[in-house]
């Protein structure tokens, strides 16, 4: 079984703070995602890695980075965190699927909230 | 105009009964689809996986995919009060979305009435 582990399930912190939050996956996937999820407006991509090293923006980037050195680790850094990233953050991963797209397996999710 | 829509809901199902839940995209160039579920306080599971038109079938889960309309359906046959969750449409590929990409709907909250 894909096992995606995030490295909190809750976490609180103040404004101006700078946050990490860490993703792993066992399975040697290429690919590894950072979502936020919020009522009423789904999940919304922040960033998004295809490789050691890469990364491309997705919808929301701003306010937020992210760093993969390695390929089975993909962090989220929130460089000074503020109270409107207060959200559940989901990680996820998929195989490189080529001209398909291979299924997304998510981790159990990290609830922010920023005071 | 969103570029995943579902109706929101709640979608209330008696059990037994089939539930239908629907989805359509812009993408006109989208190639593949996914289903998830999602129970509150947790995170997104697959269902099910569909690329191609037609009817896919997995136990009680049967998806539905017509891309010329720009939609893809999930029936759940036979509901249980454990289908009772949220569920999310997802679609990827296509010169919009993107091939590693998924674009998620808001999903369509699922209740089965006992």
């Amino acid at each position: 079984d894909v096992k995606v582990t995030q490295s909190s399930r809750y976490l609180v912190k103040r404004t101006g703070e700078k946050v990490f939050l860490e993703c792993v996956q066992d399975m040697d996937h290429e690919n590894m995602f950072w979502y936020r999820q919020d009522p009423g407006l789904g999940l919304r991509l922040i960033y998004f890695s295809y490789d050691v090293k890469m990364k491309e923006k997705g919808d929301i980037p701003e306010g937020y980075s992210v760093s993969r050195e390695k390929k089975e680790r993909f962090s989220l850094i929130l460089e000074s965190a503020s109270t409107n990233q207060t959200s559940m953050y989901l990680c996820a991963s998929s195989l490189w699927g080529g001209t398909s797209t291979d299924t997304q397996y998510f981790g159990p999710g990290t609830r922010l909230t920023v005071l | 105009q969103k570029e995943v829509e579902q109706n929101s809901g709640p979608l209330s199902v008696p059990e037994g009964a089939i539930a239908s839940l629907n989805c359509t995209y812009s993408d006109r160039g989208s190639q593949s689809f996914f289903w998830y579920r999602q129970y509150s306080g947790k995170s997104p599971e697959l269902i099910m996986s569909i690329y191609s038109n037609g009817d896919k079938e997995d136990g009680r889960f049967t998806a539905q995919l017509n891309k010329a309309s720009q939609y893809v359906s999930l029936l759940i046959r036979d509901s249980q009060p454990s289908d009772s969750a949220t569920y999310l449409c997802a679609v990827a590929g296509g010169p919009n979305f993107g091939n590693e990409k998924l674009t998620f709907g808001t999903g369509t909250r699922l209740t089965i009435i006992p």
